[in-house]
């Protein structure tokens, strides 16, 4: 099946330095959504993107959809120690509208 | 109060027993999704309906059953539970129109086989 390959997997920074993640498909999707996850939370979203090339920002947070479809991109700038937790990709494939790809996460971790 | 709610939140259990999890929404949502999570593996689908009369197969339905008994409640059952479904388990909820593709995921239920 159509898998996403989510980048780094794991991220140590400090407090006030910027941060990029990236998700990666060999197949296009319609839609990208990046989710958080804290510890004992389940996911919540916070940037959806529906158009190819697409740049969207949420306060800090500024993702896009990358010009391919095969991709998109999550930036945080000037990190805070509650940005700690698990960032999730998630791609809705073009043969299913109704269910989404997952990435594998990507733990991020902020030292003051 | 939580848009979509699950119980119990956790709970350990013992080869072979049957478990239910469950999940209920007030966000009027006619999409609800189970989804498991295990380290390293991200999230994936094991089962998803859209409406009371309408179940699907996600990508790792085998030794899962669930049941839409109305809009609002969706559960998953474990017939008889084996060690290797120790995992993190999400419901989520999906409306139609306006944001139409964002899922909207409950707390998740730990659940532990021995």
């Amino acid at each position: 099946g159509q898998q996403l390959n989510q980048s780094p997997q794991s991220m140590f920074i400090q407090e006030g330095e910027d941060v990029s993640m990236n998700c990666t498909s060999s197949s296009i999707f319609n839609t990208w959504l990046w989710y958080k996850q804290d510890p004992g939370e389940g996911p919540v979203l916070l940037i959806a993107l529906y158009k190819a090339g697409e740049l969207t920002s949420n306060g800090r947070l500024t993702a896009q959809f990358g010009i391919t479809r095969k991709d998109s991109f999550l930036n945080i700038s000037a990190s805070i120690p509650s940005d700690v937790g698990i960032y999730f990709c998630a791609g809705q494939p073009p043969y299913n509208t109704d269910k989404l790809i997952f990435g594998t996460g990507t733990r991020l971790q902020v030292f003051p | 109060d939580a848009d979509v709610t699950q119980t119990p939140r956790n709970r350990i259990t013992k080869t072979g027993k049957r478990i239910m999890l469950e999940c209920s929404q007030t966000k009027g949502h006619d999409r609800m999704y189970w989804y498991r999570q295990d380290p390293g593996l991200g999230l994936r689908l094991i089962y998803y309906s859209f409406d009371v009369k309408d179940i699907n197969k996600g990508e790792i339905s085998d030794g899962y059953s669930v049941s839409r008994q109305a809009q609002a409640k969706f559960s998953l059952s474990l017939e008889s539970a084996i060690p290797n479904q120790t995992a993190l388990y999400f419901c989520a909820t999906r409306g139609r129109g306006g944001s139409y593709n964002e899922q909207f995921f409950g707390p998740g239920t730990r659940l532990t086989v021995l």
